[in-house]
């Protein structure tokens, strides 16, 4: 079974600057996808960033990027300039991509405060 | 843009009562899914549901749950027996036909179900 691992359960940055919050994750498989979602106050989730597995390049999405190291099986998230709508909790997610409709398999989460 | 929509947002019920939690999945997905939060703790998966039945449960997902798709439109999950434990947020998610290469492998989230029981 696959697993997701955040180590830092809170992590702190100051506005403007830059923060990368951790994931490892444990498979066996050479397909799948992983993602960063964002989860504010109201406990939505919104999806962040994704990655395919596949893929050599990380991911960007505006100020969000993603390092990821697949023989490390580690996948960390860069939120640069960081802004006071940031501050949410943040999951690592994984799925395989090996069976169609399979589930999300997320991390413990990382509880990101941003200060002014 | 379609969304995942889920009623009610909130819902107050009393320890052995039955639940019904309600989804309206994005109307030309495919596979819909059932995740549980407890607060403070990370999102579980509970089960998913493909083409009228049951694709994948986990552990969690026991006697006392059920999904169904009464309409065509609808997906709902059934907790016969609540217990304290099951005091969570319940997120409902579906995802795009053809799930697999992208682009179709984002899974759309509906805004949660605040379950407390009492």
């Amino acid at each position: 079974a696959q697993t997701v691992t955040q180590s830092q359960p809170e992590m702190s940055v100051q506005e403007a600057e830059t923060v990368t919050l951790s994931c490892t994750y444990d498979t066996s498989e050479s397909d799948y996808y992983l993602f960063w979602y964002k989860q504010p106050p109201s406990r939505q989730m919104i999806l962040v960033i994704r990655q395919e597995a596949y893929k050599q390049q990380n991911a960007t999405e505006n100020r969000f990027s993603v390092n990821f190291q697949k023989a490390a099986k580690s996948f960390s998230l860069k939120i640069s300039d960081s802004q006071l709508g940031d501050a949410a909790m943040y999951f690592c997610a994984y799925r395989s991509g090996e069976t169609s409709g399979s589930r999300l398999t997320f991390g413990e989460g990382t509880q990101l405060t941003v200060n002014p | 843009e379609p969304e995942v929509t889920q009623t009610p947002s909130h819902q107050v019920t009393q320890m052995g009562q039955e639940v019904i939690l309600r989804c309206v999945p994005i109307s030309n997905h495919l596979y819909f899914y059932w995740y549980r939060q407890i607060l403070g703790q990370k999102v579980e998966f509970l089960v998913s549901f493909y083409n009228n039945e049951i694709s994948e449960k986990s552990e969690i997902f026991d006697d006392q749950f059920s999904v169904e798709r009464p309409d065509g439109s609808n997906f709902t999950l059934k907790i016969r027996s609540t217990k304290l434990e099951d005091s969570a947020m319940y997120f409902c998610a579906s995802i795009t036909p053809g799930a697999g290469r992208p682009p179709y492998n984002e899974q759309f989230f509906g805004p949660g179900t605040r379950l407390t029981v009492l």
